[in-house]
């Protein structure tokens, strides 16, 4: 299986704040990485396909970036409504896994 | 627009087999490159992928539940079924169904299901 890591587990930000969330794969997935952003009782949602792409209708302070092992999801600003746990996923293998998640809160 | 709903039963008994249905709307499961996932999530706790299926009827599984786990599809009803046998407390949590969606043969969930909470308990 290919495992999935994130740094931090959670980060404390305010309002405007940029930040940066970390995945790191256990073997070099190419670019095959997806992050989904999940607010409490809700389905996660997607924002971020195949590393750097940015699903229809997400806002363009999200971003990402990396390839191989590496990636990162950036927020430029952060605003209220972005406070969420985010969780990254890879599809290079057909046995998809997610990462454990980072949890945003709000500073 | 793609809708997807999960229904199942809430509570479930251990040992017993769980059964959840996937009904969506939008897609056809008979379209080529067309597929539908599942997920879960314990109270608290992260996602974890389960099993797939593609318009194909090509089929995955995650390996740490392979054993237990079985996914079908009804095209003519537009549903995908998911079963999990030997259901013990540690299988409580909230499963999700999901389309597959593709791009430059990189594949993710792009519409999800509300999900439903199964709890398993005696």
């Amino acid at each position: 299986d290919i495992q999935m890591t994130q740094s931090p587990s959670s980060l404390s930000a305010s309002v405007g704040d940029r930040v940066t969330i970390t995945c790191r794969a256990s073997q070099s997935i190419s670019s095959y990485l997806n992050w989904y952003q999940q607010k409490p009782g809700k389905a996660p949602k997607l924002l971020i396909y195949a590393a750097s792409s940015l699903q229809s209708g997400v806002p363009s302070r999200f971003s990402g970036s990396g390839s191989g092992t590496d990636f990162t999801l950036t927020i430029s600003s952060l605003q209220p409504e972005d406070f969420a746990t985010y969780y990254c996923q890879q599809s290079y293998s057909t046995l998809l896994t997610f990462g454990p998640g980072t949890k945003v809160d709000i500073k | 627009q793609i809708t997807l709903k999960e229904s199942g039963p809430t509570l479930v008994k251990p040992t017993q087999t769980l059964t959840l249905t996937c009904t969506f709307s939008g897609f056809s499961l008979s379209t080529s490159g067309v597929g539908v996932g599942w997920i879960r999530q314990p109270p608290g706790k992260a996602l974890e992928w389960l099993a797939l299926i593609y318009w194909n009827d090509d089929k995955r599984y995650s390996p740490s539940l392979k054993s237990r786990l079985t996914i079908t599809k009804d095209t003519s009803k537009n549903q995908v079924v998911l079963t999990m046998t030997n259901m013990d407390p540690v299988d409580t949590a909230t499963y999700y169904c999901a389309h597959i969606g593709q791009q430059w043969l990189v594949y993710y969930f792009d519409y999800w299901g509300q999900g439903t909470l199964v709890t398993v308990s005696s």
